[in-house]
Parts: structure tokens; C-alpha cells; sequence
């Protein structure tokens, strides 16, 4: 377990109000990921974010925006939902374990845009 | 850019076989490493087994196991003695040793453990 959490766990909203998804951890990692999953896609990066203030785009960022003030707290905001962005959206750390940094996940959020 | 290749989107094993998924890759580097991950039906995603590209052995971690040929860009899992508890999506990633921390994720196999 490394300390991932999710908030919220699941939200159902409308299109065009804007969402914001927080994904905090408690053991001061310093990289932090957004993927989102769709059946058929896997995962797919976001954003990721490495280091307080530093964040950069992944392979499908439109839409999305992030915010990284603190080590703990890594914000996904979707400005203004789309019904395309109804997805599981997955926060990620990366660790040294055994001297090999690896990716650990949160439990994950369901999104609704209607 | 690299690309992670599953080419089974579904497979079935009897229980107590074995079964392997297959994943392939595509990189111009020489230094990485590749991971496998397990989603079972509660959508956690749990880290299975990894390798480090410069090592020759293959990666074993009880029933699991992998065979990566780094020649044929191939890193396939096998799943020894399978269980019911098995049943789950499994991805295949990948992250380059040099530069930023990206993981480059497969589509998924999903593995059906039969009783």
C-alpha cells in the first residue's frame, strides 16, 4: 500500500460544470500521474507531475489541467466536462522498491459526464 | 516514440494449468524496464512482477513468471498452477531507465479462470 487516496470516488455530472479530482499521498513521493481508462485503451498518461509546481502533458492532456502545490496533493481539473470524458480515472506514484522505481495506484475514481 | 503491443484482448485457462499473455514492445533504447499489472474486478491495480532490461534472468515471483526476449522485444507472463483469483485484465507497461518517468501501458488481456 502506498498511501494513495482518491477523492471522489464517484461523480456523476453535467456537461460543461467543471470537476476537480484530488489524489493525495502520505509518504512524499515526488513523482504523481493522472491516467484515465477506457475499455479497448488501457491506461493513458494525462498528466504527470515531478515536483511541487512541475508538471508536464502526457498523450491525451486536452481538456484536462493540474495543479501540484504541495508533494502531497496532485489536482486533475476538467475545466468544462464532456460526455468524452466519462472515464476511471487513475492517480499513480512512482517508488523505489528494491531500487527500481515502480508505479503504485489509487483505488481509482468513476466520472460521469451526462 | 515506444508503443506497448497486447494482442489478446481475451483468454481462458482451466484452473490449476497454466496459461501465458503475450506482450510485445517497441523502443530504440537499451535500458528499461517493464512491468505487469493485475486488475481484478475491484479496479485496484496491483503491480505482478517487473524486470530490468539489463538483466538476463528472467523475473520470477511464486506462481508468476516472465520470459522477456530483449532481441525480440517480447515479455511475455506466465501464470503457473492458475486459481480462481487470477481472473483479472492484466497490462503490460513499459518506462525508459533514461529521461522522465513516463509508463507507456498495454491495452489489457482479460484473463477467464475456469473452475
Amino acid at each position: 500500500d502506498a498511501g494513495i487516496t482518491q477523492s471522489p470516488r464517484h461523480k456523476v455530472t453535467e456537461t460543461g460544470t467543471p470537476v476537480t479530482l484530488r489524489c493525495h499521498q502520505t509518504e512524499n513521493h515526488r513523482y504523481m500521474y493522472w491516467y484515465r481508462q477506457d475499455p479497448g485503451h488501457g491506461l493513458r498518461l494525462i498528466h504527470y507531475s515531478y515536483g511541487v509546481k512541475d508538471t508536464d502533458k502526457g498523450e491525451v492532456s486536452d481538456g484536462y489541467s493540474v495543479s501540484r502545490s504541495k508533494t502531497e496533493d496532485f489536482l486533475l481539473t476538467l475545466e468544462s466536462a464532456t460526455s468524452s470524458q466519462t472515464s476511471v480515472y487513475f492517480c499513480a506514484i512512482s517508488a523505489a522498491v528494491g531500487g527500481t522505481d515502480t508505479q503504485y495506484f489509487g483505488p481509482g475514481t468513476r466520472l460521469t459526464v451526462l | 516514440a515506444q508503443t506497448v503491443t497486447q494482442s489478446q484482448p481475451e483468454m481462458s485457462v482451466q484452473e490449476a494449468e497454466t496459461v501465458t499473455l503475450s506482450c510485445t514492445y517497441d523502443t530504440s533504447e537499451s535500458d528499461y524496464y517493464l512491468f505487469w499489472y493485475k486488475q481484478p474486478p475491484s479496479r485496484q491495480m496491483i503491480l505482478v512482477i517487473r524486470q530490468e532490461a539489463y538483466k538476463q534472468q528472467n523475473a520470477t515471483e511464486n506462481r508468476f513468471s516472465v520470459n522477456f526476449q530483449k532481441a525480440a522485444k517480447s515479455f511475455s507472463l506466465k501464470i503457473s498452477d492458475s486459481q480462481l483469483g487470477d481472473a483479472a485484465m492484466y497490462f503490460c507497461a513499459y518506462r525508459s531507465a533514461a529521461g522522465t518517468y513516463k509508463y507507456i501501458f498495454g491495452t489489457g488481456t482479460r484473463l477467464k479462470v475456469l473452475a
